[in-house]
């Protein structure tokens, strides 16, 4: 079954460190891998995604992730956290077998001044 | 001004009534979603159509109903078989399926009273 797991509820970060939040799937095709985020009562904006080609993939606001096929992870990073960061943060995984987008459980991200 | 728009932004139900959550996309996208979100669950997946007049049941479609009879415009039922329909309700669209992200609505919030 399609999946994606955000094992941390929570990260938090100190202003100016850099932050890694992660996120494993499970498909059984190619998976196609999103990142999104959403502010307090608003819809999801996305950030980036993972289609093919270099691991590393760079989205907006500074975000990058990595993917990693042998251990099916696509964990998002930015290597200077901005207070105005702190969000909640989603991977999504459309492996297009099913056209179901999935989504995790989401992370809320807190950065400290 | 191209989005997707979701209205209204709160409803308030009362027991034993059935309400309808609109979506509208003016993207020209072909694939349309529905997803509640609850407090610490993430973002779960009620119904998605691939094309008109056509979709297809998530992994929480009982108590909900939809349609797809325009492109632009996927409503949502939320029937008085939903035993807790509490929740934020967001719709997303898409342009094909698989490896493209989909936007976001701004949400609905839904409360029983």
């Amino acid at each position: 079954a399609q999946s994606v797991a955000q094992p941390e509820d929570q990260v938090n970060v100190a202003e100016g460190n850099p932050l890694t939040v992660k996120c494993t799937y499970s498909v059984s095709g190619n998976p196609y891998l999103f990142w999104y985020v959403q502010y307090p009562n608003r819809g999801l904006q996305f950030l980036l995604k993972y289609i093919t080609g270099d691991n590393l993939v760079k989205g907006s606001y500074g975000f990058e992730a990595e993917f990693n096929k042998s251990q099916t992870s696509f964990h998002l990073k930015k290597p200077s956290a901005l207070v105005s960061d702190s969000a909640l943060y989603f991977c999504a995984v459309n492996s297009g077998n099913t056209g179901k987008l999935i989504f995790g459980q989401g992370t809320t991200l807190q950065v400290k001044p | 001004d191209g989005g997707i728009t979701q209205s209204p932004k709160y409803l308030f139900r009362k027991e034993g009534q059935n309400v309808t959550l609109s979506c509208e996309q003016n993207l020209n996208h072909d694939a349309m979603y529905w997803y509640r979100q609850d407090p610490g669950q993430g973002l779960r997946l009620i119904y998605y159509s691939q094309i008109v007049n056509d979709f297809q049941k998530g992994d929480i479609a009982e108590g909900y109903s939809v349609s797809r009879e325009k492109k632009e415009s996927f409503p949502l039922t939320v029937t008085s078989a939903q035993k807790n329909p509490t929740a934020f309700y967001l719709c997303a669209s898409s342009i094909f399926w698989e490896n493209t992200e989909a936007f976001f609505g701004q949400g609905t919030r839904l409360t029983v009273v």
